[in-house]
């Protein structure tokens, strides 16, 4: 397995300002993925960090919103931006390999 | 593409009863599949997990699961209800895409234990 840490774990922030969530895997993964859970919901894919490279989102999510770098194999960044309260909710970070993903704690976040 | 639903968004029990949590997926290729636990503010943990191997699958704490490819089900069970299994239950389905692979979840199903 992997060990996921993300930080911070949780935060509250003012409408308007960006966070910077970091992730580090503890073992080379194939892949990096960060997701958001919002309030009694399941767990949405925002996008798939790729090394190197822009990362890929999924439907709904954009660039400017949630900028993510991945620049080695076991560290990643998703910034949140431009916050509102309706971007409160956790965000997790997610290491996988043969198909099997693991998975942080997740940062909670609270817009205000 | 892959995608999973989970049918019941609620099951209640009473403590000792078996457990039923019902799940469909829906995949090009061979997926794999897994169970996950969340509880109440807490992070998730992996129950099982799916990868080709044997069909009927053990986990943590008493929970199997078996993959039927004709009907598209991963449905997880436990032969008695805990109080401690209260929870949210995921299913997960991963499928190999170009340039690696990608995760789905399900709803989600709550369950509930009654004393």
């Amino acid at each position: 397995s992997a060990v996921i840490s993300q930080k911070p774990s949780r935060d509250i922030c003012q409408r308007g300002t960006s966070l910077t969530i970091q992730c580090q895997v503890d073992s080379q993964v194939t892949m990096m993925f960060w997701y958001r859970q919002q309030p009694g919901q399941s767990l949405t894919l925002i996008a798939t960090a790729n090394q190197g490279s822009e990362a890929t989102y999924e439907s709904g999510f954009v660039i400017d919103k949630f900028p993510i770098s991945r620049p080695n194999l076991t560290f990643s960044t998703l910034t949140v931006s431009n916050m509102s309260p309706e971007d409160s909710s956790i965000y997790l970070c997610s290491g996988g390999r043969h198909t099997e993903a693991f998975f942080g704690q997740g940062t909670r976040l609270t817009v205000v | 593409a892959q995608s999973v639903t989970q049918l019941d968004s609620h099951v209640s029990v009473s403590e000792g009863t078996p457990v039923l949590l019902r799940c469909n997926y829906s995949s090009s290729y061979s997926p794999s599949l897994f169970w996950y636990v969340q509880h109440p503010n807490k992070g998730l943990q992996l129950l099982l997990k799916y990868t080709s191997a044997a069909t009927l699958v053990k986990g943590i704490n008493g929970f199997e699961a078996e993959f039927k490819k004709s009907e598209t089900s991963f449905h997880l069970t436990k032969p008695s209800a805990h109080m401690s299994d209260a929870a949210e239950y995921f299913c997960v389905v991963s499928e190999v895409e170009t340039g690696g692979f990608k995760t789905i979840f399900g709803a989600g199903t709550r369950l509930f234990v009654k004393a």
